[in-house]
């Protein structure tokens, strides 16, 4: 099955760096990425997601991006704000997932200090 | 209603209670999904439905016990609940469980913080 590997997986920036967390997988056939984030006890919110045949989306300060060959995806958070201080998860999916199974990564505490 | 809504938010029970979580949505979803999610860990599979019918069992033990009455309704029965089972239980829905475009993807219900004591 599939397995997804998450790094770091605690980050501190600086108000108005960038700050990037990279994940890993091992089923070359997963073909959707989801990245959520989870602020102290809230749920987890889906902030982005990719899919096998985009190579990367954007969405104002944040990005993610895809690179198949070398089975990995990254989540760009550019600009930071205090606000984006919480827990972000990356996902991968494959289809022999049935079933809408997701693998998640260990988590990323990120902490932005203004 | 763009929402997964779950109650209650907080529950407290002892070991031989017997509890319900309780899940809902009205965005016409067709998979619904239970998740336990201790601290400062990702969230764990418990159970999947789609179209009504359980279509996963992650190996739950039995004490768990889910239900989806219809389509926007899903429960998860509590019943001789050991104190390791204190998390965060999450409810999640998706368009559908399989697919393209946005069908797969799943968002989540605020939660229902477990303590069994």
């Amino acid at each position: 099955g599939e397995n997804v590997e998450q790094h770091p997986s605690t980050l501190s920036v600086q108000e108005g760096d960038s700050a990037v967390i990279k994940c890993t997988y091992s089923d070359s056939a997963s073909n959707y990425f989801p990245w959520y984030k989870q602020e102290l006890g809230k749920r987890p919110q889906l902030i982005i997601d990719i899919r096998s045949n985009v190579g990367e989306k954007k969405d104002q300060r944040i990005a993610v991006t895809l690179n198949k060959t070398a089975k990995h995806f990254s989540l760009h958070i550019t600009e930071t704000q205090p606000e984006d201080s919480a827990v972000y998860f990356c996902a991968a999916r494959a289809p022999t997932d049935s079933w809408g199974k997701f693998q998640f990564g260990a988590g990323t505490q990120v902490v932005v200090t203004p | 209603d763009t929402e997964v809504t779950q109650t209650p938010k907080h529950l407290v029970m002892g070991m031989t209670n017997k509890k319900s979580l309780k899940c809902e949505q009205h965005m016409g979803h067709r998979a619904m999904y239970w998740y336990k999610q201790k601290a400062k860990k990702p969230p764990e599979l418990m159970f999947v439905y789609s179209y009504e019918k359980l279509s996963i069992n992650e190996s739950v033990p039995s004490r768990f016990s889910p239900e989806c009455p219809n389509s926007s309704l899903l429960n998860l029965h509590l019943h001789a609940l050991q104190p390791e089972d204190s998390a965060l239980y999450l409810c999640a829905s998706s368009q559908s469980r399989l697919g393209r475009g946005l069908q797969e993807t799943q968002y989540f219900g605020p939660g229902t913080r477990l303590l069994v004591l």
